[in-house]
């Protein structure tokens, strides 16, 4: 069965810091593992996936993510956070390994992420 | 940028009324997808389309569920006769190689 964790329902960070969301996954594939971000009010929007081609994986607006299957962890981070990052994110993973965006997806709870000035 | 577009944003109605929720998915994307959040809950999979039919539904998707692409253009969710349960936010989705593209949702109301 496929599930993820996500550590933190709420992180704050203040801006120009370096950003950590953290995530535990949990699959009987090679999973497929993405980051979703929703903004108020707008659709969930895909920040990055996961394929096998490589465990490091950059994404949209300088977000990245790395793949650790000894952890099972798919942490998403930034180097600085911008005001314009508050938003909910999601860590999503599918139940079709290796890369496809085929399956059903499986989400976790959310974290709020919120920027100070 | 193309984008999945849902429609209405708010619905409110009254418990046993049928509701129909729409989505206009992204033009060249083949295969939808129904999701809905309950407050305060995951976002869970409700039911995949694909070729004119259901490609799989998840345990939520019962007989008061129905899905149609009436069109070359929409997709829509049916629920035949709501329960106050079915309060949540639904999303629709579309797919590419690249992922699964989500619209804004609609925040559907059961009193």
């Amino acid at each position: 069965a496929q599930s993820v964790t996500q550590l933190d329902s709420h992180v704050s960070v203040s801006e120009g810091t370096p950003v950590l969301l953290r995530c535990n996954y949990s699959s009987s594939y090679s999973p497929s593992l993405f980051w979703y971000v929703q903004h108020p009010n707008k659709g969930l929007q895909l920040l990055l996936k996961y394929t096998s081609a490589a465990t490091l994986v950059k994404g949209i607006n300088g977000f990245e993510a790395e793949f650790k299957k000894s952890e099972t962890s798919f942490h998403l981070t930034k180097p600085s956070a911008h005001m314009s990052d508050a938003a909910e994110y999601f860590c999503v993973v599918s139940d079709l390994g290796g890369g496809s965006t085929l399956g059903r997806l499986y989400f976790g709870r959310g974290t709020q992420l919120t920027v100070w000035p | 940028e193309p984008e999945v577009t849902q429609t209405p944003s708010h619905q409110v109605t009254q418990m046993g009324q049928e509701v129909i929720l729409r989505c206009v998915p992204i033009s060249n994307h083949l295969y939808f997808y129904w999701y809905r959040q309950i407050l305060g809950q995951k976002v869970e999979f409700l039911v995949s389309f694909y070729n004119n039919e259901i490609s799989e539904k998840s345990e939520i998707f019962d007989d008061q569920f129905s899905v149609e692409r009436p069109d070359g253009s929409n997709f829509t969710l049916k629920i035949r006769s709501t329960k106050l349960e079915d309060s949540a936010m639904y999303f629709c989705a579309s797919r590419d190689r690249l992922g699964q593209y989500f619209g804004p949702g609609t925040r559907l109301l059961v009193l």
